[in-house]
């Protein structure tokens, strides 16, 4: 049973360019999260969605940063002209559809803005 | 605004000692605290729990223990092992809110020696 999946796990892109993070929830989990850690600090949460829906976004950034989660393939998080600060690791958790409080999380995305 | 905070950023603890983490929250809506812990270039995992109709969840060598009223709950491993080395985050929820989206603390890096 393959746990959440996430790639690319190292990204590089220069100020300006965009990125694009992909999830793969596990097996018959429907619900998404994603969190962004800066260094030295905890996990902050960004967005929260089901299948084609966005359920709580209120930890994203109002610009160039979107997420979704079409009702095949794996969910997205895009960030557009990215910066030097949007350098962190990015990790998405996947949890069941039932009501479940632990959250299953891949092994991250680290992007670097040069 | 830090709502879940661990205040000792690190520890260092001898082979078969007890390790005690703390974390501390503010959010008197919480009502659900998980442990994860993580290994550096790996997603955070799940370690124990607990709801907050309870003091005290133990699971094996991990036992967690909550006081409501000083919004306190610390984790306990015992015996420690060098394996346990890695840094463990305390994350809470709030049951019923759209998402379960968790509020993690900094993190505690635990260095166990043998």
């Amino acid at each position: 049973n393959a746990g959440v999946m996430q790639n690319p796990r190292h990204l590089v892109r220069r100020r300006g360019q965009e990125a694009r993070l992909r999830c793969s929830p596990m097996k018959g989990h429907s619900h998404v999260y994603w969190y962004r850690q800066l260094p030295e600090e905890g996990l902050k949460f960004m967005v929260y969605l089901q299948k084609e829906n966005i359920i709580d976004e209120s930890g994203m950034p109002k610009e160039r940063f979107s997420a979704e989660f079409p009702k095949e393939g794996p969910s997205i998080l895009r960030i557009q002209q990215v910066v030097r600060g949007d350098s962190a690791a990015y990790f998405c958790a996947s949890s069941p559809p039932w009501d479940s409080y632990e959250q299953y999380f891949g092994p991250g995305t680290r992007l670097t803005v040069t | 605004d830090q709502q879940v905070k661990q205040n000792s950023p690190s520890l260092s603890v001898q082979e078969g000692r007890i390790s005690i983490l703390n974390c501390d929250y503010t959010n008197s809506m919480f009502d659900y605290f998980l442990w994860y812990k993580k290994y550096p270039a790996e997603g955070p995992t799940f370690l124990i729990s607990i709801s907050s109709i309870k003091d005290k969840n133990e699971d094996g060598r991990f036992t967690v223990f909550l006081n409501k009223s000083a919004k306190h709950l610390s984790l306990h491993i015992v015996p420690s092992q060098p394996g346990d080395s890695a840094v463990y985050f305390c994350a809470a929820t709030t049951r019923g809110a759209a998402g379960n989206k968790l509020t993690f603390g900094g993190g505690t890096r635990v260095l166990v020696k043998p």
